[in-house]
């Protein structure tokens, strides 16, 4: 089954403790992405990777990280999260053959404490 | 730059009723354009989507077409149910795929 995975789906943590949410797609897609939601603002794009070894900041990077190492793998992580940081979290994957249609995990839901 | 408007909900309609979701967007070259819907508790997933002027998409009895003269991509239903109730989300990708903009999102409620 074509799927995105992140893992946790729930988290609540403390202000300074890094963390790292992990995203993982299994449809060997090459653009990969970070999505933060929140009330009000909608859904705003935190980091993207084109391919391996290519990321860029999308609109809201501050306070993240990302890396990707592998084409499945799209590790988002926060040094040092901040309460500014709660949010729901969506990692999304797409592919030039599908028209850049996006392909969404389930979610992770992190509380900063 | 490239941008999504879609109208603010939320959206109170009862079941059977018609639905239209206008969606406007601004943009250099020919994007792709796209419906996304979020049920409670899920991530988004692709509804339907249009990859040039004046294609319909369509799916679930859901259909939007791309029109570049009015620069539109109205999301439209002709009898919603109880269980079409959720986020809706107009999003348009860029050519170069990387970008996607989504709008804001729009609440709909269908009651019994």
């Amino acid at each position: 089954e074509a799927q995105v995975t992140q893992n946790p789906r729930y988290l609540i943590t403390v202000t300074g403790k890094k963390l790292t949410v992990t995203c993982s797609q299994n449809m060997n897609h090459e653009y990969m992405s970070w999505y933060r939601q929140d009330p009000g603002l909608g859904l705003r794009q935190i980091y993207y990777s084109m391919n391996v070894e290519v990321t860029d900041k999308g609109d809201v990077p501050e306070g993240y990280k990302v890396s990707r190492k592998e084409k499945r793998n799209f590790p988002l992580i926060l040094e040092s999260p901040s309460p500014n940081q709660t949010s729901l979290y969506f990692c999304a994957s797409s592919s030039a053959d599908r028209a850049w249609e996006q392909y969404f995990g389930p979610g992770t839901r992190l509380t900063v404490t | 730059g490239n941008s999504v408007t879609q109208m603010e909900g939320p959206v109170t309609l009862s079941e059977e009723a018609f639905l239209t979701i206008n969606c406007t967007y601004t943009a250099t070259g020919y994007p792709s354009l796209f419906w996304y819907v979020q049920y409670p508790g899920e991530g988004l997933q692709l509804l339907l989507k249009a990859t040039k002027a004046d294609d319909k998409g369509s799916n679930k009895g859901f259909e939007a077409t791309y029109r570049k003269e009015t620069t539109s991509f109205h999301l439209e239903k002709g009898s919603v149910q109880v269980s079409d109730s959720a986020v809706y989300f107009c999003a348009l990708g860029n050519t170069g795929g990387f970008k996607t903009i989504f709008g804001a999102g729009t609440r709909l409620f269908v009651k019994a």
